[in-house]
């Protein structure tokens, strides 16, 4: 079946604007996760979403950073004035269930000029 | 505050060889370990994984080492193949609700040389 998707696969934008990155996670899976990596970074927790739970915001660096999760499938991640310092690798994962192997999709590169 | 430390940034392996890479944690709440492969241009995909439970979990040419007193686990990769080239991430959770999330250590870069 289908994996993760995300768009757009790349994204330039200018400092001060905002941008909004999507992720269609795997059919059926309850919990979807955002991370980035920054360049010669690990992966960077950002937030959760399971079920119809409260999300997991405990990752988000700055409340310029917000996501929602419509009808508990598409996800989307919106930065807001974004700053050069948010240029990173976004990544969307969704598991069937929560505490175990996550799948990802391939990400969605961000840069701020 | 890394909670999940990939000390060697980066690792070459004769083909054939055997590849180890390291991984050391600090937080005691984390009870599940995960091994991630990450080719560039590409989200990470699971390889494998090991309860706190066990010491070991093997999977083909894939074994993890969990040495819980340590807090360190360890990939052994046997034999390495060129396809075996990529970034290797160490991640762990905690299977208490609220806890789920991953946290990832920084990579350790594998280069398998024919």
């Amino acid at each position: 079946g289908a994996g993760v998707s995300q768009s757009p696969s790349n994204k330039v934008t200018e400092k001060g604007k905002d941008v909004e990155l999507r992720c269609d996670p795997i059919s059926g899976h309850t919990a979807l996760y955002w991370y980035r990596q920054s360049l010669g970074q690990g992966l960077e927790f950002l937030i959760y979403f399971q079920g119809n739970s409260a999300p997991d915001k405990s990752g988000l660096p700055s409340d310029r950073f917000s996501a929602e999760r419509t009808g508990g499938s598409v996800s989307t991640l919106t930065i807001q004035r974004t700053q050069q310092e948010d240029s990173a690798v976004y990544l969307c994962a969704s598991t069937p269930r929560t505490g175990y192997e996550q799948y990802f999709g391939p990400g969605t590169r961000l840069t701020v000029t | 505050d890394q909670q999940v430390k990939q000390n060697s940034p980066s690792l070459s392996v004769q083909e054939g060889r055997i590849s180890i890479l390291n991984c050391d944690y600090t937080n005691s709440m984390f009870d599940y370990f995960l091994w991630y492969k990450k080719y560039p241009a590409e989200g990470p995909t699971f390889l494998i994984s090991i309860s706190s439970i066990k010491d070991k979990n093997e999977d083909g040419r894939f074994t993890v080492f969990l040495n819980k007193s340590a807090k360190h686990l360890s990939l052994h990769i046997v034999p390495s193949q060129p396809g075996d080239s990529a970034v290797y991430f160490c991640a762990a959770s905690a299977i208490s609700p609220g806890n789920e999330k991953l946290t990832f250590g920084t990579g350790t870069r594998l280069t398998i040389i024919p």
